[in-house]
């Protein structure tokens, strides 16, 4: 099956820092997704980017689907961006996600 | 619209007891998939429904069980529970053939 990873898979930032955060994937995708999980256990979901770049706020995302990876963006981290972030991909929309490990990200103030 | 609502929150048990947990989907939503979530590990796939049938499993023992309603929510059954299944279950419900999933905030099981 699908093998994903996540990397780094700590980070702590100071309050106002920028990060970057990996996700590699082994085989071709339709469907990939970025999540954050926050400390009561929630998916939330941030983005659906099987390819190309979105934005959203200080949120941003690439998927390069021929090289078989993604990225994530934060900009000007804030202490409510702490938790984890999961990337999850799939076949289809009907084909279950497979997560990642996951990065835990703590934003110190 | 009303979002994905898992019961109960948390959960303790003994070793070789049955749990059922509950999840009611997004309105909307016809697909339900459950999730396990080991400590500091990715959600795993246990399986998925759709029109009331399993419709995808992961590599989980038949033990563990489950049903979709008419109104598409689910409900997932652990029987001869293991100190192994402490983990936090998570309920996603979505719409068939399009991508998006909407994810309850999940019960937390300890097995004792």
């Amino acid at each position: 099956g699908i093998q994903v990873e996540q990397s780094p898979p700590d980070l702590i930032l100071q309050e106002g820092a920028n990060s970057t955060l990996r996700c590699n994937f082994s085989d071709s995708v339709n469907n990939l997704q970025w999540f954050h999980q926050n400390p009561w256990g929630q998916l939330i979901n941030l983005f659906y980017i099987p390819s190309g770049t979105k934005q959203n706020g200080r949120l941003s995302a690439t998927t390069v689907a021929t090289e078989r990876y993604s990225l994530l963006y934060i900009s000007s981290s804030q202490t409510t961006d702490s938790g984890v972030y999961f990337c999850a991909v799939g076949n289809s929309g009907n084909t279950p996600l497979v997560f990642g490990k996951g990065t835990r990200l703590s934003v110190i103030a | 619209e009303t979002g994905v609502t898992q019961s109960p929150t948390h959960l303790i048990k003994t070793r070789g007891q049955q749990v059922t947990l509950r999840c009611s989907s997004q309105s909307g939503h016809n697909t339900v998939s459950w999730y396990q979530q080991a400590l500091g590990q990715g959600p795993q796939f246990i399986f998925q429904y759709y029109r009331e049938e399993e419709n995808g499993r992961g590599n989980f023992p038949p033990r563990f069980s489950g049903l979709q309603f008419p109104n598409y929510s689910s409900e997932l059954n652990v029987n001869a529970l293991e100190l192994d299944d402490s983990a936090l279950y998570l309920c996603a419900s979505s719409l068939r053939d399009f991508y998006g999933y909407t994810f309850g905030s999940g019960t937390r099981l300890t097995v004792v």
